[in-house]
C-alpha cells in the first residue's frame, strides 16, 4: 500500500508564474488536508477536502489559492501569480476519515525566484 | 475552535536518558484524538503515537509514551532511552471533525 505521494518534490517558478502541487492519497482514504510550513514555524492548516467537495477552507489566503480533489486522480493545490512569499514547504496528508490520524506526504518544496 | 500549545522551543537530553515534551490543547470537541508527530531533518512527517480521547489509558510505542490529562488538557510525551535519531522537531496535533492542528513544535537535540 503506497504512501501519500506528492509531486513534484521540489518546484521552481518565476514570479507571477502558476504553481500546481499534485497529492494522491492513500489508498482507500477519501480525505485530504493541505499544509504550509515555512522554515522553522509549525504546519500551518490551509484546507481540507473530500472527494468534490471542500469541507473546510478557513486556512486558504482568499486570492490567488484554489484547491479541488475530483472524483477521479489526484488532489491540486494551485497558486496562481506566484509571489516570493508563497516560498514553502507544501505539504499533504489524508485518512480514511476524521478523527483520524494523518499520513503525510514528504511535501513540495516550492520556491518562487 | 481548537488549538494546541507547546511552550518549549527547544529541549536538550543526553543520550540513553528520558525527557518529556509538553502539550497543552483546547477544543470544544466530546470526540477527538491526539498525536504526536516527528519531523527529522527529511522535513517527512512521521506519526509517533496517538492517543483517543475516550480512553483513559496512556498510549504507549516502545519507548514513547504519553501522559494524557484530559481535564487539564494536557498531552506530554516522554521518551527513554533517547537515542541519537531521536533527534527532530515534534509536532503535537488534535482533531476532532475538522483538520489536524499543531502545535509550534518543540526542537529535540540529543547529546552523546
Amino acid at each position: 500500500n503506497a504512501g501519500v505521494m506528492q509531486n513534484p518534490r521540489h518546484l521552481v517558478r518565476r514570479r507571477g508564474q502558476e504553481a500546481r502541487l499534485r497529492c494522491s492519497p492513500m489508498k482507500g482514504h477519501s480525505h485530504v488536508y493541505w499544509y504550509r510550513q515555512l522554515p522553522e514555524e509549525g504546519l500551518k492548516f490551509m484546507v481540507y477536502l473530500q472527494k468534490e467537495n471542500i469541507i473546510d477552507e478557513s486556512g486558504m489566503p482568499k486570492e490567488r489559492f484554489s484547491a479541488e480533489f475530483p472524483k477521479e486522480g489526484p488532489s491540486i493545490l494551485r497558486i496562481q501569480q506566484v509571489v516570493r512569499g508563497d516560498s514553502a514547504a507544501y505539504f499533504c496528508a489524508s485518512s480514511p476519515s476524521p478523527p483520524r490520524e494523518a499520513f503525510f506526504g514528504q511535501g513540495t518544496r516550492l520556491t518562487v525566484v | 475552535a481548537q488549538t494546541v500549545t507547546q511552550s518549549q522551543p527547544e529541549m536538550s537530553v543526553q543520550e540513553a536518558e528520558t525527557v518529556t515534551l509538553s502539550c497543552t490543547y483546547d477544543t470544544s470537541e466530546s470526540d477527538y484524538y491526539l498525536f504526536w508527530y516527528k519531523q527529522p531533518p527529511s522535513r517527512q512527517m512521521i506519526l509517533v503515537i496517538r492517543q483517543e480521547a475516550y480512553k483513559q489509558q496512556n498510549a504507549t510505542e516502545n519507548r514513547f509514551s504519553v501522559n494524557f490529562q484530559k481535564a487539564a488538557k494536557s498531552f506530554s510525551l516522554k521518551i527513554s532511552d533517547s537515542q541519537l535519531g531521536d533527534a527532530a522537531m515534534y509536532f503535537c496535533a488534535l482533531t476532532g471533525r475538522r483538520a489536524l492542528t499543531f502545535g509550534s513544535g518543540t526542537r529535540l537535540q540529543v547529546q552523546p
